[in-house]
């Protein structure tokens, strides 16, 4: 069975700060790992992904995450926040062969000028 | 060009009426999702299916039902709305081999009055 935690439901930032948003898994198998965002009235977009090979993952709009197995984390980063950044961020699980995606909880990320 | 389509985008009515959101892709996926967002985003997996005539219950129990009687085309149907099914529904799909990416519609938010 696979679960997500994501730590905190909001985080703030200022135009031009590091972002950093958490994600811890549970997988009982080779997880492969995911961030999705999701804009108001919107579906979800899939910023990255994780399944094997490098453990750096670099995504759209500046994104990156870095898959560590000995911390069972999947944190997503961006160097430099910028308005079009706020939105609800997802991270999720499924296990290897991609059979059904496990969401967190989400985290709400607000940029101030 | 290919992509996963919901309609209505928005549907508000009253208790008791039978309701059916519709979801069609485009891109042959054999997989098909129905995820519930609460208002506090958090998304459930309700329905999915691994190919036609192919239905299975996910991990939050629904009183809705979905048919895959063909590829494109994957309905959640609700008999008898009642308020407590006032959410969004968001739909997704995904190839069975190979890619690893789950693709989303933009979601049907529901109002039961």
């Amino acid at each position: 069975a696979q679960s997500v935690t994501q730590l905190g439901s909001h985080v703030s930032v200022s135009e031009g700060a590091l972002v950093l948003l958490r994600c811890n898994y549970s997988s009982s198998v080779p997880p492969y790992l995911f961030w999705y965002v999701q804009y108001p009235n919107q579906g979800l977009q899939l910023l990255l992904k994780y399944t094997t090979g490098a453990t750096l993952v670099k995504g759209i709009n500046g994104f990156e995450a870095e898959f560590k197995k000995s911390e069972t984390s999947f944190h997503l980063t961006k160097p430099s926040a910028h308005m079009s950044d706020a939105a609800e961020y997802f991270c999720a699980v499924s296990a290897t062969g991609f059979q059904k995606l496990v969401f967190g909880t989400g985290t709400r990320l607000l940029v101030s000028p | 060009e290919a992509d996963i389509y919901q309609t209505p985008r928005y549907l508000v009515i009253g208790t008791g009426k039978k309701i059916t959101l519709e979801c069609s892709q485009t891109m042959g996926h054999d997989k098909m999702y129905w995820y519930q967002q609460d208002p506090g985003m958090e998304l459930h997996l309700i329905h999915y299916s691994y190919g036609v005539n192919s239905t299975e219950k996910g991990d939050l129990s629904s009183e809705s039902t979905v048919s895959r009687i063909r590829t494109e085309h994957f309905p959640l149907t609700l008999e008898s709305a009642r308020p407590s099914h006032t959410s969004q529904y968001l739909c997704a799909s995904a190839v069975s081999r190979g890619n690893t990416e789950a693709f989303f519609g933009q979601g049907t938010r529901l109002t039961v009055v």
